[in-house]
């Protein structure tokens, strides 16, 4: 059974960088049929598309945050990372790590979620 | 950039009602369209993908329909499980670029 688990830190100081880590289990990230990625989503807010990537390498980000944000694989340990540069009280979110099944194009495995504050 | 637009944004309805949920996209997304769950604390859930296909385990009384711009996400008989907020979804081919709708939360009346 595909899990995919959230981590990092919970707190986050403005102008620092948001590091968060996805690790799968029950399907390697390497495989050609999925796009891994991330969503956050913001206090009573909905769903926001932050990133996603490709084994062949391809990494696909939000134009609204591509200038902060970068996505990392680390096929050796089926992880996969998120990285938020500059951050805000904006960036204030539930962030999720999920699967997308690149035939459907729909995120048919979701991790629980971690929330991260930004604040001082 | 494909835009995707929920209405209502609230649907205030009884257990045992039937819920309809509409989702029109700002250009044709073709049927390449899939409906979300979330429950406050929880991850999103697939219920529907390519449209009008049933997402492994999702009970009958969740159908999806449409194609092109318009799309429907209708619950036959409410539950009381079923109250929560549904969300559409739509990948683009060429960049990957993944969009959701803001939301259509369904309330018990």
């Amino acid at each position: 059974q595909l899990q995919l688990r959230e981590s990092g830190p919970g707190l986050v100081k403005p102008s620092e960088t948001l590091s968060l880590t996805c690790t799968v289990s029950g399907d390697p990230i390497s495989s050609s049929s999925f796009f891994w990625g991330w969503v956050r989503q913001s206090p009573g807010k909905g769903l926001e598309w932050i990133g996603s990537f490709h084994y062949t390498g391809s990494t696909y980000y939000s134009p609204s945050l591509k200038n902060r944000v970068t996505i990392s694989p680390a096929t050796s340990t089926n992880q996969f990372s998120l990285k938020v540069t500059s951050v805000t009280a904006a960036d204030t979110a539930v962030y999720y790590c999920a699967r997308d099944n690149s035939g459907i194009g729909v995120m048919d495995y979701w991790g629980p979620g971690t929330l991260v504050t930004v604040s001082s | 950039e494909i835009v995707l637009t929920q209405s209502p944004a609230t649907l205030s309805l009884s257990p045992g009602e039937r819920a309809t949920l509409s989702c029109r996209a700002s250009q044709s997304v073709s049927g390449h369209l899939g409906w979300y769950q979330q429950k406050p604390g929880q991850a999103p859930r697939l219920l529907i993908y390519d449209a009008s296909r049933r997402a492994t385990g999702i009970p009958a009384r969740f159908s999806g329909s449409g194609s092109g711009t318009d799309f429907t996400l209708t619950i036959s008989s409410l539950e009381p499980e079923d109250f929560a907020v549904y969300y559409c979804q739509h990948r683009g081919n060429w960049p990957p670029a993944w969009t959701f709708g803001q939301g259509t939360k369904v309330e018990i009346k």
